[in-house]
């Protein structure tokens, strides 16, 4: 069974600090999605990686296949990055995912 | 705009009632999810579809009832089967598996049964 887990589950930052989250997965993948969910509850893709790395403005997303961790990165934290970050896991020839329970984000000014 | 529109926002509804909730899409993507998500717990795939007039029960389909009568839409109906139907629905839709596209989702539904 697919499982995905995140660390940590709750992260507060000062602005203008390094923050990564941590996601690892069971078994192998397709894809390792990132995603983004504002306290409205909408949810948007971040990013979605099978290999390497990707950047996009001040958020970095990495994985790490053989040893099955992904991990996402903000620099120069801004109190607007306060979300939830989801990351979940694309199985090979599906497009279902499998969802880690999020990390709670709060950058304070 | 191209996106994802889930009506309404917010939806109360009285125990032993089904209640339906709107998911419609103008991406032209042929798949289209519901998921569920409720506190502490990461999202649990409802029901998908690939392609018109054709679905897929996902992990937690009970008490739910879905169609896919046209591309763009595909409703969820929260049935009174569904024992505990409060909870936040999310609706995504993605490009065909052979293309392995990212999921785009909708604003959501917050649904709370009295």
């Amino acid at each position: 069974k697919n499982e995905v887990e995140q660390s940590p589950q709750n992260l507060t930052a000062q602005e203008g600090e390094f923050i990564t989250i941590n996601c690892s997965y069971s078994v192998g993948i397709s894809a390792l999605h990132w995603l983004q969910q504002h306290p409205g509850g909408g949810i948007v893709s971040l990013f979605m990686l099978s290999s390497g790395k990707k950047k996009h403005g001040r958020l970095i997303a990495t994985i790490n296949i053989q040893e099955k961790h992904s991990s996402l990165h903000i620099t120069a934290s801004h109190p607007r990055d306060s979300a939830v970050y989801i990351c979940a896991s694309q199985q090979a020839y599906t497009d279902k995912l499998i969802f880690g329970t999020g990390t709670r984000l709060q950058v304070f000014p | 705009d191209g996106g994802i529109t889930q009506s309404p926002k917010y939806l109360f509804r009285k125990e032993g009632q089904n209640v339906t909730l709107s998911c419609e899409q103008n991406l032209n993507h042929d798949a289209m999810y519901w998921y569920r998500q409720d506190p502490g717990q990461g999202l649990r795939l409802i029901y998908y579809s690939q392609i018109v007039n054709d679905f897929q029960k996902g992990d937690i389909a009970e008490g739910y009832s879905v169609s896919r009568e046209k591309k763009e839409s595909f409703p969820l109906t929260v049935t009174s089967a569904q024992k505990n139907p409060t909870a936040f629905y999310l609706c995504a839709s993605s490009t065909p598996i052979t293309g392995l596209g990212e999921q785009f989702f909708g604003p959501g539904t917050r649904l709370t049964v009295l």
